[in-house]
């Protein structure tokens, strides 16, 4: 099975600050890479999928970047609204793994 | 606009099987995959399995094979993840989403949530 692993666990920053997330993949995953936005609760929500395509009614704030095995999520201004757990899911196998999470929370 | 809609709260005992719906409205159920997804308490997100509406073929993570059964009424628009011989490592709040319709492994739309409570 491929492992995603996020870095770091939880990131502690303040509105305006640029936000920068790391998930690698254990084998290349070319770019079969989705990001996904979860608040206490409530279920996920998909932010981007092939590592850089913004989903529909997604602020451009976020944009994602990577290939292969290392990738990257950046919120260029980080806003109220987006202190919340990301995770990154694989979708190159069926399988679908996701990972750990990180957790974005107020400095 | 599309909706998936789960039911709500369940406990069952250790041992039992649960049986999980989740109700498509929007779109056309039978043109995108179901896919279930589960969060235990304070944990991340696990893929437990997806169902193709159309055919009723289904595709399991490993170490679901044998103990998660997923079936579909498309009279009703409706998917169903049953789970059985549950124990407390399976206390979590269960997700059904749909498949994107070019990559069908991202999950586009998302249910509320169902929580199972597994206690004795």
């Amino acid at each position: 099975d491929i492992q995603m692993t996020q870095s770091p666990s939880t990131l502690s920053a303040s509105v305006g600050d640029r936000v920068t997330i790391t998930c690698r993949a254990s084998q290349s995953i070319s770019s079969w890479l989705a990001w996904y936005q979860q608040k206490p609760g409530k279920a996920p929500k998909l932010l981007l999928f092939k590592a850089t395509t913004l989903e529909s009614g997604v602020p451009s704030r976020f944009s994602g970047s990577g290939s292969g095995t290392e990738f990257t999520l950046t919120i260029s201004s980080l806003q109220p609204d987006d202190f919340a757990t990301y995770y990154c899911q694989q979708y190159d196998s069926y399988s679908g793994t996701f990972g750990q999470g990180t957790k974005v929370e107020s400095k | 606009q599309v909706q998936l809609v789960q039911s709500g709260a369940e406990v069952k005992k250790p041992g039992a099987s649960v049986k999980v719906p989740c109700k498509a409205s929007g779109y056309t159920f039978t043109g995108y995959f179901i896919h279930w997804v589960r969060q235990a308490p304070g944990q991340g997100l696990e893929w437990m399995g997806r169902i193709n509406p159309a055919s009723g073929d289904a595709n399991f993570a490993q170490r679901f094979q044998g103990r998660v059964t997923l079936t579909r009424d498309t009279s009703i628009s409706t998917a169903y993840m049953e789970l059985s011989r549950l124990t407390s490592d399976d206390t979590a709040l269960y997700f059904c989403a749909r498949g994107h319709l070019i990559y069908g492994m991202v999950h586009d739309y998302w249910g509320q949530g169902t929580l199972v409570t597994v206690s004795s």
